[in-house]
């Protein structure tokens, strides 16, 4: 079966330090991985995805990530974090090995940016 | 292009009271989702449809909620009777064929 495991349900970082978000994943196929990120009541917005080409994905607002199969991990990172980085972020993993999709998602990093 | 559209924003009910929530995905997505998040928690998937068939409703508690697709366009999701745990936001995406789900800015249900 897949899952995720985010590290961290809380993180604070300030304005233009790097922000790091844990993920670690299991799963018996080999995985599409994705990272969501939710403001303040709105609906869940992808940044980017893993869908086995290049290991280091490059996503939207300046963020990327690294696909690590030996480590299982699919760590999110932004160089220099702004204001407008505070909200909930979300890794899933897509569950089966079948072209539906389903999604299992972690339990979410809200991440708190301070002046 | 338009996103995937819900109704109502938010919605307050007494438990043991029904309702609905709508869904429209965005046009010519085939595969339809309905998530149920719970405050601090993740999405769970309670049910999927691909066109206007359900494809897994694994996590649906089917002794009080259900869902269709008519025409495989527009959906809803129906609590009947509601019950205080069901209080969550409810999140509806779509996909197109490149893997990634669009969601849409979800129901918050408050049920008292």
């Amino acid at each position: 079966a897949q899952s995720v495991t985010q590290l961290g349900s809380h993180v604070s970082v300030s304005e233009g330090a790097l922000v790091l978000l844990r993920c670690n994943y299991s799963s018996s196929v080999p995985p599409y991985l994705f990272w969501y990120v939710q403001y303040p009541n709105q609906g869940l917005q992808l940044l980017l995805k893993y869908t086995s080409a290049a290991t280091l994905v490059k996503g939207i607002n300046g963020f990327e990530a690294e696909f690590k199969k030996s480590e299982t991990s699919f760590h999110l990172t932004k160089p220099s974090a702004h204001m407008s980085d505070a909200a909930e972020y979300f890794c899933a993993v897509r569950v089966g090995a079948d072209s539906w999709g389903k999604l299992q998602f972690g339990a979410g990093t809200q991440v708190v940016v301070t002046p | 292009e338009a996103g995937v559209a819900q109704s109502p924003r938010y919605k307050i009910i007494e438990k043991r009271q029904s309702v609905a929530f709508w869904c429209n995905p965005i046009s010519g997505h085939a595969t339809l989702y309905w998530y149920q998040q719970i405050l601090g928690q993740g999405p769970k998937l309670l049910i999927q449809f691909q066109n206007n068939g359900v494809v897994d409703d694994s996590q649906l508690p089917k002794d009080r909620f259900s869902a269709e697709r008519l025409k495989g366009v527009d959906s809803t999701l129906k609590i009947q009777p509601a019950k205080l745990e069901d209080s969550a936001v409810y999140l509806c995406a779509s996909r197109a064929e490149t893997h990634e789900q669009y969601f849409g800015p979800g129901t918050r249900l408050t049920v008292t």
